[in-house]
């Protein structure tokens, strides 16, 4: 079946502007992840759903971020006031379910990239 | 300190080589343990999947956990060009809701 899909998959944009980045889980999945992934290093956690709940959100760098799932499917990611140092590949992953078994596992999406000039 | 910590490498092996990739970690609350493989430009894909301590083989590929040393290994037979992407560590606390803490992730090129 069709696996997390993310759009845009470039973004480009300006100092001080605002996005949305839109991700699109496994269907039927009711965990969502999002996590940011900078040159050279491993992905770095963000924020969790359950449902349409953000159930961890204690990634999130500052109040500039903010992510919602108001149907429990699709979740955007929106960066306000765009800082340089914001540019990043941002990746969404979904799974099954919350259980702690292996349901739980994380399955990615391509990520978005995000360059802030 | 990280909680997890990877060789960044890059490490680079002839075809047919025994490849060898490690991690190791801070936090005694981890119980799972992944590897992921990311090709340029896309998403991690998982490849092996452990729980607790002790050896998971599949095809090729092997990963080890010791949790009384914070050690967790992946070992690739045979190596393939198509094997080339970062290898990623990846790693989480019991418990349903939990994030995967990762590696800064292992660069690894198959040379043919």
């Amino acid at each position: 079946g069709a696996g997390v899909s993310q759009t845009p998959s470039n973004k480009v944009t300006e100092k001080g502007k605002y996005v949305e980045l839109r991700c699109d889980p496994i269907s039927g999945h009711t965990a969502l992840y999002w996590y940011r992934q900078s040159l050279g290093q491993g992905p770095e956690f963000l924020i969790y759903f359950q449902g349409t709940g953000a159930a961890d959100d204690s990634g999130l760098p500052n109040d500039r971020f903010f992510a919602v799932r108001p149907e429990g499917s699709v979740s955007t990611l929106k960066i306000q006031r765009t800082e340089r140092g914001d540019s990043a590949v941002y990746l969404c992953a979904s799974s099954l379910m919350a259980s702690g078994g292996l349901t739980d596992t994380q399955y990615f999406g391509p990520g978005t990239r995000l360059t802030v000039l | 300190q990280k909680e997890v910590e990877q060789d960044p490498g890059p490490l680079s092996v002839p075809e047919g080589a025994i490849v060898s990739l490690n991690c190791t970690y801070s936090n005694s609350a981890f119980q799972y343990f992944m590897w992921y493989r990311q090709y340029s430009r896309k998403g991690p894909e998982l490849l092996m999947y452990t729980y607790s301590s002790g050896n998971k083989e599949d095809g090729r590929f092997t990963a080890q956990v010791d949790k009384s040393s914070k050690y967790i290994s992946l070992f690739i037979r045979d190596s393939q060009p198509s094997d080339s992407a970062t290898y990623l560590c990846a790693m989480r606390r019991a418990g349903g809701s939990e994030k995967l803490v990762f590696g800064k992730g292992m660069k690894l090129t198959v040379n043919p």
